[in-house]
């Protein structure tokens, strides 16, 4: 039973760049957020998908987007990234999207930025 | 709306028992504990639905007190595995369900 995997592992990029983090959920879960852990920070909720669309959204500007697809996995898309984008993004399945239910984390991607 | 967690750190010998608090500003729905290892995802550990209910889970048990807007996370005789960082996430319960968590509280047990 394939856990939640995100994809890259790592990635470097420029201010200004743009950059797109991928993540499949746990097998039998539809529902999918997207956290910044920044080092020695909790995780910080960015939003949430659920039906193909974001259903709850954190405070971020919308430089961040994001994406789900018909078969539940989803993409997070930064734009003009900025040195403190630089964090650990994970991504974090459930199934349903209601309180009583375990989210099951990816190990995420680090993303650094130059 | 982010609650709190206290204390920010705690070093244990093996055996010893810990108690890790939450604690938010607004009412809750429900609280979720995960336990986070250096450079690994959070790992759930167990949700309190509003209700004053205790759960367990090994030797970890939880307590969550609505009114109080509080939960606790007990750790009993604690193992060189429990080392690592817990967070506390809270859900209000309006407008849907996001997790908001709290900034962790790093435990250590040495042998």
């Amino acid at each position: 039973d394939a856990g939640v995997t995100q994809s890259p592992t790592h990635l470097i990029k420029t201010r200004g760049q743009q950059v797109t983090l991928r993540c499949s959920p746990k097998s039998g879960h539809d529902t999918v957020s997207w956290y910044q852990q920044a080092l020695g920070q909790g995780p910080q909720f960015i939003f949430q998908y659920y039906e193909e669309e974001e259903r709850q959204r954190g405070n971020f500007p919308d430089r961040f987007s994001g994406h789900q697809f018909p078969n539940y996995s989803s993409e997070l898309n930064v734009n003009a990234l900025l040195l403190g984008d630089s964090a650990l993004y994970l991504c974090a399945s459930s199934h349903r999207r209601t309180s009583n239910q375990p989210q099951h984390f990816g190990d995420g991607t680090r993303l650094s930025i130059l | 709306q982010q609650p709190v967690q206290s204390p920010q750190a705690v070093i244990l010998r093996e055996g010893e028992d810990a108690v890790i608090n939450c604690s938010s500003s607004k009412a809750l729905y429900s609280v979720h504990w995960y336990r986070q290892k250096h450079g690994e995802a959070p790992v759930f550990l167990m949700i309190l639905l509003k209700g004053g209910e205790q759960k367990g889970h090994d030797k970890i048990s939880a307590s969550f007190n609505e009114k109080k807007q509080q939960s606790s996370l007990y750790l009993t005789a604690s193992q060189l595995s429990y080392s690592g960082t817990y967070f506390c996430g809270t859900e209000m319960g309006t407008g849907g369900f996001k997790t908001i968590f709290g900034a962790g509280t790093r435990l250590f047990v040495k042998a």
